[in-house]
C-alpha cells in the first residue's frame, strides 16, 4: 500500500520541550512538504525538500526545523521557539517535476501543547 | 495578502442539487490550479485538478472551470451528495514552483 503515514495521530507536550513529528512515504516521491493548519485558516507552509539533504523555508519556518537524510523520511521539529505551536500539521510529496505536481497528503498530526 | 481567496466559508445544498464553489486568484504566475477535500482531523484528499492551457477539466460528478482573464476558478459538483460534505479547498501553483499556495476553504454541507 503506497502512501504517506504520520505519527502520531495526537501529540501533547508541555510548553518550553522541543517535540519531533514523523514524516515517512512510500510514493518514491522526491520532495517532501510541511504544512501547518489553524482553525478557519487554509494550509500555510512551514518548509519544504526537493531532495535529499536539501530544503527550505517556507513563509512561517520560524520555530521550526527540519532534516531530510534519507528520501522516504521528513520530520519536522517544533521548538521551543515556536510562539504558538498548537496546530493541526500536515505532511505531503509530491514528484519532482516542477509546477503541475499534485501534492498528496498524510492523516495529520494535532499537536496540543499545555 | 491573500493570493488565492475562497470568499464563502460555507455553502449548504440539497442532495442531488448542483453544488459550485469558487475561487478566485491575484498571483498571474499561477498556471496550475487544484482542489482538495478534507474531512475532519484527516488530512486533505486530492480531488482534481486544472492547468492553464485549458478552460475546463471533468472526473466524473466533478468538473473544474477556469477563466484566466478573470482569475477565477470553480468547482462543480453535480449530483452532490451527503458524502460530499467537507471542506474544500482551492490550491495554486506556478512558474516552476514547488509551493502550493490554498485558499482559507469552504465548508460544503449537503442536505439530505
Amino acid at each position: 500500500d503506497g502512501g504517506i503515514t504520520q505519527s502520531p495521530k495526537y501529540l501533547f507536550r508541555k510548553e518550553g520541550q522541543n517535540v519531533t513529528l514523523s514524516c515517512e512515504q512510500n510514493l518514491n516521491h522526491d520532495a517532501m512538504y510541511w504544512y501547518r493548519q489553524d482553525p478557519g485558516q487554509g494550509l500555510r507552509l512551514i518548509y519544504y525538500s526537493q531532495i535529499v539533504n536539501d530544503f527550505q523555508k517556507g513563509d512561517i519556518a520560524e520555530g521550526y526545523s527540519v532534516s531530510r537524510e534519507k528520501k522516504e523520511s521528513f520530520p519536522l521539529t517544533v521548538t521551543s521557539a515556536q510562539k504558538n505551536p498548537t496546530a493541526f500539521y500536515l505532511c505531503a510529496s509530491s514528484t519532482f517535476l516542477g509546477g503541475a505536481d499534485t501534492q498528496y497528503f498524510g492523516p495529520g498530526t494535532r499537536l496540543t501543547v499545555l | 495578502d491573500q493570493q488565492v481567496k475562497q470568499n464563502s466559508p460555507s455553502l449548504s445544498v440539497q442532495e442531488g442539487r448542483i453544488s459550485i464553489l469558487n475561487c478566485d486568484y491575484t498571483n498571474s504566475m499561477f498556471d496550475y490550479f487544484l482542489w482538495y477535500k478534507k474531512y475532519p482531523a484527516e488530512g486533505p484528499t486530492f480531488l482534481i485538478s486544472i492547468s492553464s492551457i485549458k478552460d475546463k477539466n471533468e472526473d466524473g460528478r466533478f468538473t473544474v472551470f477556469l477563466n484566466k482573464s478573470a482569475k477565477h476558478l470553480s468547482l462543480h459538483i453535480v449530483p452532490s451528495q451527503p458524502g460530499d460534505s467537507a471542506v474544500y479547498f482551492c490550491a495554486a501553483t506556478g512558474a516552476g514552483s514547488y509551493q502550493l499556495t490554498f485558499g482559507k476553504g469552504t465548508k460544503l454541507s449537503v442536505i439530505p
